[in-house]
């Protein structure tokens, strides 16, 4: 089946930029989505790019996709201690369900 | 944007009874429902996806029998534990989507079950 891969963890310092990376193996992915998990509660949208887009800003937020090499990142500028969480990757082909990574959880140290 | 909720947020229950867990679409017709699993520290694990009115598709190993999961309304999914055992104490999930083709999915808060 489809694979998603992401490192498990991530430390950086508060006012420091994260970069948290993704690897997926589906060629027909047609949407990439990072989604914020804060400790018991569901997942938060943050963001998410079309296959045939490089790059999308909002705010804090840049995702980076590189096709070829199906990797996808998401950058958190001006890092916060409430930007600590875990963060999920995601893919979707169209007409095919979700398919989450492991999560990468970002701890941010003051 | 969209709101999925869920209730409850969390629940504990005894050895062999059943728990209902809803999830409602507030703010638009979830016209595909989804449920996940998630285990501590890991991610979330596809159990079922119901349209409504039809009968929810199982992934692989996960019995049906012992996840019942009713689609009755375009804002309504619930999904009831049956005869529950410790092992089922997890983090449940579920996720509304308008559309078939519609690459937007909102997920609800969760739900947090024991089985003592």
């Amino acid at each position: 089946g489809e694979d998603v891969e992401q490192s498990l963890f991530l430390s950086v310092r508060e006012g420091d930029s994260s970069v948290i990376n993704c690897t997926y193996t589906d060629s027909s992915s047609t949407y990439l989505y990072w989604y914020k998990q804060e400790p018991g509660a569901g997942l938060q949208l943050l963001t998410y790019i079309f296959s045939n887009m490089d790059m999308k800003q909002d705010q804090r937020l840049t995702v980076l996709l590189n096709k070829k090499d199906k990797h996808l990142s998401l950058r958190i500028a001006d890092t916060q201690t409430g930007d600590s969480a875990i963060y999920f990757c995601a893919e979707k082909s169209y007409g095919q369900n979700f398919v989450f990574g492991p999560g990468t959880r970002l701890s941010v140290l003051p | 944007g969209a709101v999925v909720s869920q209730h409850p947020s969390r629940v504990i229950c005894k050895s062999g009874t059943s728990v209902k867990i809803e999830c409602r679409s507030l703010d638009f017709q979830a016209t595909t429902m989804f449920w996940y699993r998630q285990f501590p520290k890991q991610s979330l694990m596809l159990m079922a996806t119901s349209n409504e009115g039809s009968k929810a598709t199982y992934e692989q190993g996960v019995e049906k029998d012992k996840f019942l999961i009713n689609h009755a309304s375009l804002t309504l999914s619930t999904l009831t534990v049956t005869s529950a055992h410790p092992e089922d104490s997890s983090f449940y999930i579920c996720s509304a989507r308008f559309g078939t083709g519609n690459y937007e999915q909102y997920f609800g808060p969760g739900t947090r079950l024991t089985v003592t």
